[in-house]
């Protein structure tokens, strides 16, 4: 069964910086990865799709890519806001019809 | 589009009594996953469908937990009798195809038992 670790667990930073979280799988036969951000009580928004055929995915301040050989994942965010605390969850699936197992989350707390 | 759909919002009850939860998915996505997150853990799947067919129900507790997906569209997940260890937030997905398509999830339904 594939096992997903986030690293760090926890991370608190000033506004204004640069940050990246980390995602590794025990299995490296990752087919796709999708990262998602939680907040307290709420449901799983969707941050970026990386599909199959591709190996990085970009909207506004947020990067994630994704190195199938070694099975590690980050997530960069750029220019960090206050309104960026959440749990950011990455979950990977090893083909197509198989559903996304997801890692505990890293908690990103952004002080103003 | 319309996001997926879940209800109630919350629920608490005590343990042995059941309780069910309602999922309705995104128009035309014909996967749906109900999944377990236990607080300061990730999420856990419980069942998927493709359809109304099960694809994989392998982590689904079948002597108090079961599921269905009639007519391929709105799904129910029942728990009877329930247990303190079931506290938690269940979440219902839905995806268009397989996840390459990607996963939209529903505001979950936070479950205490007392």
């Amino acid at each position: 069964k594939q096992e997903v670790t986030q690293i760090p667990a926890a991370l608190s930073v000033p506004e204004g910086e640069n940050l990246v979280l980390n995602c590794s799988f025990t299995d490296s036969a990752i087919y796709n990865l999708q990262w998602f951000r939680q907040d307290p009580g709420k449901g799983l928004t969707s941050l970026l799709l990386i599909q199959s055929s591709q190996r990085e995915q970009t909207s506004g301040r947020l990067n994630a890519s994704l190195d199938k050989s070694s099975g590690r994942s980050t997530l960069y965010i750029a220019a960090s806001q206050p309104g960026d605390s959440a749990t950011y969850l990455c979950a990977g699936s090893s083909n197509s019809g198989y559903a996304l197992n997801f890692g505990k989350g890293t908690s990103l707390l952004v002080t103003p | 589009e319309a996001g997926v759909a879940q209800s109630p919002r919350y629920k608490i009850i005590e343990k042995r009594q059941s309780v069910a939860f309602w999922c309705n998915p995104i128009s035309g996505h014909a996967t749906l996953y109900w999944y377990q997150q236990i607080l300061g853990q990730g999420p856990k799947l419980l069942i998927q469908f493709q359809n109304n067919g099960v694809v994989d129900d392998s982590q689904l507790p079948k002597d108090r937990f079961s599921a269905e997906r009639l007519k391929g569209v709105d799904s129910t997940l029942k728990i009877q009798p329930a247990k303190l260890e079931d506290s938690a937030v269940y979440l219902c997905a839905s995806s268009f195809g397989g996840s390459d398509y990607g996963y939209t999830f529903g505001s979950g339904t936070r479950l205490t038992v007392v």
